[in-house]
């Protein structure tokens, strides 16, 4: 399993964008890269997935450089409700471990 | 509402107590998990059953025992806990093997005294 890296925490503002950059150095050539989102006393519920490039869909972006070294999440015009703790996956689809890094606490501020 | 439910949502009980957790899932997946949260630590796979066969065991300790009678249901069974035990509990489903989205229920608050 990749080892991932991300930020302890953020802060934000209502309406604006947050970007979460996940460091995963060591990713395999079939790993694939998966945001969850988790409220408190809540289980995490999945945001996006991707591969390479760029992933767009509903609720955020998900940037991925040529290397895929790293890849960030991005969150637009954030609202108090998005106040969670946002965990960066790296796996191979084949295997059933996903393993959850500490994750990052995002704050949003009225 | 995640098609994932849990029950009990809390339980307190005594180290010499035996209980179990349920989880049921209504999504048609074939594969459940069970995880354990503890306080500022992340979530620790704890098991995983496909097609109702266990397919991983985290080195858990004997005092957790799982069952999954059918692809839809899924259990842990408790006994002689410690107070360390204590912990958010939860329960998750896929389709297919692990990078598959997997859908958790809102787990079971477990305090052991």
């Amino acid at each position: 399993l990749a080892k991932t890296t991300q930020p302890i925490s953020m802060d934000s503002y209502e309406g604006q964008e947050v970007n979460i950059t996940c460091s995963h150095n060591n990713i395999a050539t079939n790993d694939y890269i998966t945001w969850y989102q988790q409220f408190p006393s809540q289980g995490p519920r999945f945001i996006i997935q991707g591969y390479k490039t760029k992933v767009t869909n509903e609720v955020a972006s998900l940037f991925i450089p040529a290397d895929r070294k790293s890849s960030t999440l991005s969150l637009p015009r954030v609202s108090l409700s998005d106040t969670a703790v946002y965990y960066c996956l790296v796996g191979d689809p084949n295997d059933y471990k996903l393993s959850f890094g500490a994750g990052t606490t995002v704050t949003v501020r009225a | 509402e995640t098609g994932v439910t849990q029950t009990p949502r809390h339980l307190v009980m005594g180290m010499t107590n035996k209980k179990s957790l349920k989880c049921e899932q209504h999504l048609g997946h074939n594969a459940m998990y069970w995880y354990k949260q503890s306080a500022k630590k992340p979530l620790e796979l704890m098991f995983v059953y496909s097609l109702e066969e266990r397919v991983e065991n985290n080195s858990v300790p004997s005092r957790f025992s799982p069952e999954c009678p059918n692809s839809s249901h899924l259990f842990l069974h408790l006994h002689t806990l410690q107070p360390e035990d204590s912990a958010l509990y939860l329960c998750a489903s896929s389709q297919g093997r692990g990078l598959e989205t997997q859908y958790f229920g809102p787990g079971t608050r477990l305090l052991v005294l």
